[in-house]
């Protein structure tokens, strides 16, 4: 079945420092591929999102690329912010529509 | 335009209670999901209505039931609950012509 590994936190920053965060995925077919942000006692948002390989996809500063030759979609930020404070997931969404969480990394911006 | 809206926003039950939780998709999306968000993970998928009917269904016992209505509205129906049923239940909509889902804000479930 589908499955997606992110990288594993907390992450802790201060501010302006560069973020990444790996996420991987083991799926048939051609997935979809999204990043989602979850700000504390909220749901999900979504922040970007990429439908096809080599496809990139971009919001609010962060960027994330389609690699399906590493079935990778890792998440960068050139320069954060206290307000990117949050929990970030990713996720893929296949033919039926289903998606399928990481588990989840946690990032703190210190200013 | 609303976006996905759920009610209610926090609910507190004991163990062997029953609980249906509700759900009205963004305008102009037909299919609905559920998902169960534990503390500290990611969301897992329960099961998905798509004209009114069960398309899809993850790992979770029959406990676990849902209706989609002709407006397309859902409702979560949990029965006897356990205390591993404390989580945030997320609904998302989808439009058959959209590429993504839009979540709700979720309800927050507590079984004591």
């Amino acid at each position: 079945g589908n499955s997606v590994t992110q990288m594993e936190g907390p992450v802790t920053l201060s501010e302006e420092a560069f973020l990444t965060i790996n996420c991987t995925y083991t799926a048939t077919g051609y997935p979809s591929l999204f990043w989602y942000v979850q700000y504390p006692g909220e749901g999900l948002q979504l922040l970007l999102k990429a439908t096809k390989a080599d496809d990139k996809g971009s919001n609010k500063g962060f960027e994330a690329t389609y690699r399906k030759e590493t079935t990778s979609f890792h998440l960068e930020k050139g320069s954060v912010q206290v307000s990117d404070s949050a929990v970030y997931f990713c996720a893929l969404e296949g033919f039926d529509y289903k998606l399928s969480f990481g588990a989840g990394t946690t990032v703190t911006v210190r200013a | 335009d609303a976006g996905v809206t759920q009610s209610p926003t926090h609910l507190i039950k004991t163990r062997g209670q029953q609980v249906t939780l509700r759900c009205s998709p963004k305008s102009g999306h037909d299919t609905v999901s559920w998902y169960q968000q534990a503390l500290g993970q990611g969301p897992q998928f329960i099961f998905q209505y798509y004209e009114e009917e069960e398309r899809q269904r993850g790992n979770f016992p029959d406990r676990f039931s849902g209706h989609q209505f002709p407006n397309y509205s859902s409702e979560l129906n949990v029965n006897a609950l356990l205390l591993g049923d404390s989580a945030l239940y997320l609904c998302a909509s989808r439009g058959v012509f959209h590429d993504e889902q839009y979540f709700g804000p979720g309800t927050r479930l507590t079984v004591t």
